[in-house]
């Protein structure tokens, strides 16, 4: 059973720049969501994709913005990256109906902006 | 607004000692609770879980209690290993969903 993917897992970009995350989920779970984690605090929900629909958003700007595809693989896209955007973005990938709240999450991207 | 508190940032234990690792929260309304555990350089991975029907959940050495009019859940590890050494996070998931709301977290060390 292949586990939760994330690529690339450090990436270096520059204010005002765009930047794709790329997430592919463990076999045979529909669901995936994405996380932010910033230094020195838990992880912080972005939103979530089910059948290739948003059906769930945290309190993030619209220039963050994702994609899931017919595969379950997903993308996080973040435009005009911003100083406060140097986090590890997690993925995590569930079944819808599985156990309450377990979510499998990928090793994640660390972004860093200057 | 924090709804789910991890007040104590670290926390060190001898080997073979209990841990206790706290959470507070502050919506009477959450039905389910978890723990993720986190290494360095790994995503968190799923440890525990309790309903709040009940008030103790127990996985081997790992142990949560909920105390639902103290709005507390508390992280038992008995006997403490240094393979233990980690960052553990309370969580809450809305509604049913996977929607969680983490904790900042609690860093233990295990000390052989």
């Amino acid at each position: 059973e292949t586990g939760v993917t994330q690529s690339p897992t450090h990436l270096i970009k520059t204010r005002g720049q765009q930047v794709t995350l790329r997430c592919s989920s463990q076999s045979g779970h529909n669901t995936v969501s994405w996380y932010q984690q910033a230094l020195g605090q838990g992880p912080q929900f972005i939103f979530q994709y089910y059948r290739e629909e948003e059906n769930g958003r945290g309190n993030f700007p619209p220039r963050f913005s994702g994609l899931q595809f017919p595969n379950y693989s997903s993308e996080l896209n973040v435009n005009a990256l911003e100083l406060d955007d140097s986090a590890l973005y997690l993925c995590a990938s569930s079944i819808t109906g599985g156990e309450n709240g377990e979510l499998f999450f990928g090793e994640g991207s660390r972004l860093t902006v200057l | 607004d924090q709804q789910v508190k991890q007040n104590s940032p670290s926390l060190s234990v001898q080997e073979g000692r209990i841990s206790i690792l706290n959470c507070d929260y502050t919506n009477s309304m959450f039905d389910y609770f978890l723990w993720y555990k986190k290494y360095p350089a790994e995503g968190p991975t799923f440890l525990i879980s309790i309903s709040s029907i009940k008030d103790k959940n127990e996985d081997g050495r790992f142990t949560v209690f909920l105390n639902k009019s103290a709005k507390h859940l508390s992280l038992h590890i008995v006997p403490s290993q240094p393979g233990d050494s980690a960052v553990y996070f309370c969580a809450v998931p809305w509604a049913g969903s996977y929607q969680l709301t983490f904790g900042k977290g609690t860093k233990l060390s295990v000390i052989p």
